[in-house]
């Protein structure tokens, strides 16, 4: 089993719908969790994180944590073509840690 | 602030070949992490290094080896290579005083095949 289960899609909504995204994890000692977005043919980009449990909104991304479920989300609200790319989870223990990243999803809005 | 930057781009090697990938860290930053990113999946951990010594290292096996020189500059190089090493790989900087995840980059990476 992997330590962080994501489902890589594709997922295809149209313009302006809510993008739902969500991974499990098993290491109950992961703190930092993050979402990452990464175009074709380029680097991963943070998106968002938050430190243990929570939400955090920023513009039109809300990222949820539910440490007691092991289970976090993302949300677009009112997607756009631009926002077309695969999404990965990534989590980690510590401030040093390696990154432990999901599969990606990748992610589809048309116009 | 050129940010964090990895040479060659891409690249093709043959079976049994080796290879180095070089990666240039933002200004400021002193920790770099190598991660392997095969197509269709997430970044996989390979190692880090800080103040020029492996800090950690992910399930890779010894073909695969790394450096950083006093620059903070690092390379990764993979040995007897394998189809299976095809892959985009990625490095990350950031601040080694601190864990703060705005603080760490990625790379554009470096894309390897090996026919």
């Amino acid at each position: 089993q992997k330590e962080v289960e994501q489902d890589p899609g594709p997922l295809s909504v149209p313009e302006g719908a809510i993008v739902s995204l969500n991974c499990t994890y098993s290491n109950s000692a992961f703190q930092y969790f993050m979402w990452y977005r990464q175009y074709s043919r380029k680097g991963p980009e943070l998106l968002m994180y938050t430190y243990s449990s929570g939400n955090k909104e920023d513009g039109r991304f809300t990222a949820q944590v539910d440490k007691s479920s092991k289970y976090i989300s993302l949300f677009i609200r009112d997607s756009q073509p631009s926002d077309s790319a695969t999404y990965l989870c990534a989590m980690r223990s510590d401030s040093w840690g390696k990154l432990q990243f999901g599969a990606g999803t990748q992610v589809v809005v048309t116009p | 602030d050129a940010g964090v930057t990895q040479s060659p781009t891409h690249l093709i090697k043959t079976r049994g070949q080796q290879v180095t990938l070089r990666c240039s860290p933002k200004s400021g930053h002193d920790t770099v992490s190598w991660y392997q990113q095969a197509l269709g999946q997430g970044p996989q951990f390979i190692f880090q290094y800080y103040e020029e010594e492996e800090r950690q290292r992910g399930n890779f096996p010894d073909r695969f080896s790394g450096h950083q020189f006093p620059n903070y500059s690092s390379e990764l190089n993979v040995n007897a290579l394998l189809l299976g090493d095809s892959a985009l790989y990625l490095c990350a900087s950031s601040p080694g005083w601190t864990g703060i995840p705005t603080e760490a980059f990625f790379g554009q990476g470096t894309r390897l095949t090996v026919v």
